[in-house]
């Protein structure tokens, strides 16, 4: 079955950098586009970046162009959102997700979610 | 950006209800809809997508439809384990956005 596990949440200061990884299994990862959605505490859902099956097209959430980059490895099955500079406002649950094609932009599946807070 | 607007924001029913949620967008989404089911704690899943096609192993009890910027979802008879939040987003254009939420309560 389709599993999505992400990993690297954890407290970092402003200013400061993190990288999310999100391990897929279940599926052939490299058919499929891939996203990150956040949510703040208590927050509805905040869609943030995409990347398309190969790896070729990215977008992102204005709120964090610049700042994040997302990647993926499919040698490892692995996505990536590595963030720079990071606010108090990007304290939130990041979910790693498979968009239900290879570019449709609806996601069929979820990860757990992994917390990233931000705080000094 | 393409807002999107759900109605009511939270709503209180009891089991076996009829309850519909509307969202409605900004601009014209050509049907790429999609429709999640979020409990406490959990990660959402897609119930809806393409405005009305179900999402395999949803119960049929869930429907959805609409087109163009009006767009609805409705339970047809709630079960217990169907209270929860529920988000539309729009997949027609980047960047992707989801409504605010409907929280469905018991009543």
């Amino acid at each position: 079955q389709v599993q999505l596990v992400e990993s690297g949440g954890g407290v970092v200061q402003p200013g400061r950098s993190l990288r999310l990884s999100c391990a897929a299994s279940g599926f052939t990862f490299r058919n499929y586009a891939m996203h990150w959605v956040r949510q703040a505490p208590g927050k509805g859902l905040e869609w943030v970046a995409i990347i398309s099956y190969d790896g070729t097209n990215k977008f992102y959430a204005d709120s964090v162009k610049g700042r994040f980059t997302i990647s993926r490895d499919s040698s490892k099955n692995t996505l990536y959102l590595q963030m720079n500079s990071l606010r108090a406002e990007d304290t939130a649950v990041y979910y790693c997700a498979r968009d239900r094609g290879s570019w449709v932009l609806d996601i069929d599946y979820w990860g757990q979610g992994s917390l990233v807070t931000v705080s000094s | 950006d393409i807002q999107m607007t759900q109605s009511p924001s939270s709503v209180s029913a009891s089991v076996g209800d009829r309850v519909t949620i509307t969202c409605r967008a900004s601009q014209g989404l050509a049907g790429w809809l999609a429709w999640y089911q979020q409990k406490p704690g959990k990660a959402p899943k897609l119930l809806i997508y393409a405005a009305s096609s179900l999402q395999s192993g949803v119960p049929s009890r869930f429907s959805g439809s609409g087109s163009g910027t009006d767009f609805t979802l409705t339970i047809s008879s709630l079960q217990p384990e169907d209270f929860a939040t529920y988000y539309c987003q729009q997949a027609n254009s980047f960047p992707i956005t989801f409504g605010q939420g409907t929280r469905l309560e018991i009543k």
